[in-house]
């Protein structure tokens, strides 16, 4: 079971990247996804969320409307594409799979818990 | 959005060690609440979800408990390997959201 990231790198305040991250060992199209990021020497960051069939995705509210979260489960791939980036955007981005559970009541949401995380990929916002 | 509040932010203790961190959240949010250990240049790892079930390759030194806006990760019998940082988080919303994490130190 492995999530690998990549696309990151350094780019100009207001521009654009594209990360992917490739999913192996496990059946892709079965779980939720989800971006997490770290800026440096800071803590995590949970950014955006996508369902299993990319019909259904959240964002907080650092990113919403500036990042665009998508899958193509035919490749094993999920994706963040990140525009009008600011020098805030600083981190290293990970990938990771949500597993979940029962709730604790008949009718209760599930419990979602992100169980496998990639090593991440680094961007850098600076001109 | 629910804000998510560790304390300590750091704490040291010595090998053999037990150690309780807390977290509390801004609002109710049942047993929706996971915990991550991070150590330096790693990736997070899952220690702990839906409050107090252990994740399958997680030492049984570890344990979670709390419900509603009060929660604790325990460690006990401290190990080399334990000094990192832990961090919780809730998935009661859907917009997900981490406490600021605290710092392990040895002693």
């Amino acid at each position: 079971v492995q999530l690998v990231e990549s696309g990151g790198g350094l780019v100009q305040p207001g521009g654009s990247l594209r990360l992917s991250c490739e999913a192996s060992g496990f059946t892709f199209s079965a779980y939720e996804m989800a971006w997490v990021r770290q800026a440096p020497g800071k803590g995590l960051e949970w950014l955006s969320f996508v369902s299993t069939g990319g019909g259904t995705r959240h964002y907080a509210d650092s990113v919403k409307g500036r990042f665009t979260i998508s899958r193509d489960n035919g490749r094993n791939s999920l994706f963040l594409q990140m525009n009008s980036l600011r020098i805030e955007d600083t981190a290293i981005y990970y990938c990771a799979r949500e597993d979940s559970t029962e709730g604790p009541y008949s009718g209760s949401p599930p419990y979602q818990y992100m169980d496998v995380w990639g090593k991440g990929t680094t961007v850098i916002v600076s001109s | 959005d629910i804000q998510m509040t560790q304390s300590p932010s750091s704490l040291s203790a010595s090998v053999g060690d037990r150690v309780a961190i807390t977290c509390r959240a801004s609002q109710s949010i049942g047993t929706y609440l996971n915990w991550y250990q991070q150590r330096p240049g790693k990736a997070p790892k899952l220690l702990i979800y839906a409050a107090s079930s252990l994740q399958f390759d997680v030492s049984s030194r570890f344990s979670g408990s709390g419900s509603g806006t009060d929660f604790t990760l325990t460690i006990t019998s401290l190990q080399p390997e334990d000094f990192a940082t832990y961090y919780c988080q809730q998935s009661y919303s859907p917009l997900y959201s981490f406490g600021q994490g605290t710092k392990l130190e040895i002693k």
